[in-house]
């Protein structure tokens, strides 16, 4: 089955400061690579997906973009801000998800 | 419009009872899951319903573990005999299910259950 790795499992950044998070998976058939943000005692909330089809997909200040060839993908959320504090999960799969062990990330005032 | 609900929020239970989760997915969705979420863990896939079938239960641990579907939309999983290791945050999506697997998944609040 799918193996999805997640790194760092923290991170700290100031406010205004870009943050990166690093994914790679195992199964070369995964076509479909979601992220999401969790708060606490929340339910994960989708932020932005990517499909195997592409290489790179922007939504304001999230980004995501994919290697299939290397079989990583990465979030980068720019300007970050204190509301960006949250834990973030990337997932890879097709129906059947497999998770990250997730990242806990700190946005410094 | 309504997301995804789950009921209860918070469950506490002795070892040796069975408990009932309940998931009330996006109206239109036939497309559902369910996850479990340990303590600082990532998501651990359970089941996969589309309508009522569930074409993968791979994901869930042991016998006493089942869930259900009827009328296409509510699910409950049940857990029989419970143990301390179940206790986790059994988390339910729903999605279009357009029949290529990639549709997004939207997840519910989630059901906290303790087993002490």
């Amino acid at each position: 089955g799918e193996n999805v790795e997640q790194h760092p499992s923290t991170l700290s950044v100031q406010e205004g400061d870009s943050a990166v998070i690093k994914c790679t998976y195992s199964d070369s058939a995964s076509n479909y690579f979601p992220w999401y943000k969790q708060e606490l005692g929340k339910g994960p909330q989708l932020i932005i997906d990517i499909r195997s089809n592409v290489g790179e997909k922007k939504d304001q200040r999230i980004a995501v973009t994919l290697n299939k060839t290397a079989k990583h993908f990465s979030l980068h959320i720019t300007e970050t801000q204190p509301e960006d504090s949250a834990v973030y999960f990337c997932a890879g799969g097709d129906y059947k998800l497999s998770f990250g062990a997730g990242t806990t990330v700190t946005v410094r005032a | 419009g309504a997301g995804v609900s789950q009921s209860p929020s918070n469950k506490v239970t002795e070892k040796g009872k069975d408990v009932e989760l309940r998931c009330d997915p996006i109206s239109g969705h036939t497309a559902l899951y369910w996850y479990r979420q340990s303590l600082g863990q990532g998501l651990e896939f359970l089941i996969y319903f589309q309508g009522n079938s569930a074409p993968d239960k791979s994901g869930l641990p042991s016998d006493r573990f089942s869930a259900e579907r009827t009328g296409g939309s509510v699910s409950t999983l049940t857990i029989q005999r419970t143990q301390q290791e179940d206790s986790a945050v059994y988390l339910c999506a729903s999605s279009l299910g357009n029949g290529q697997g990639t549709d997004t998944q939207y997840f519910g609040p989630g059901t906290r259950l303790t087993v002490l």
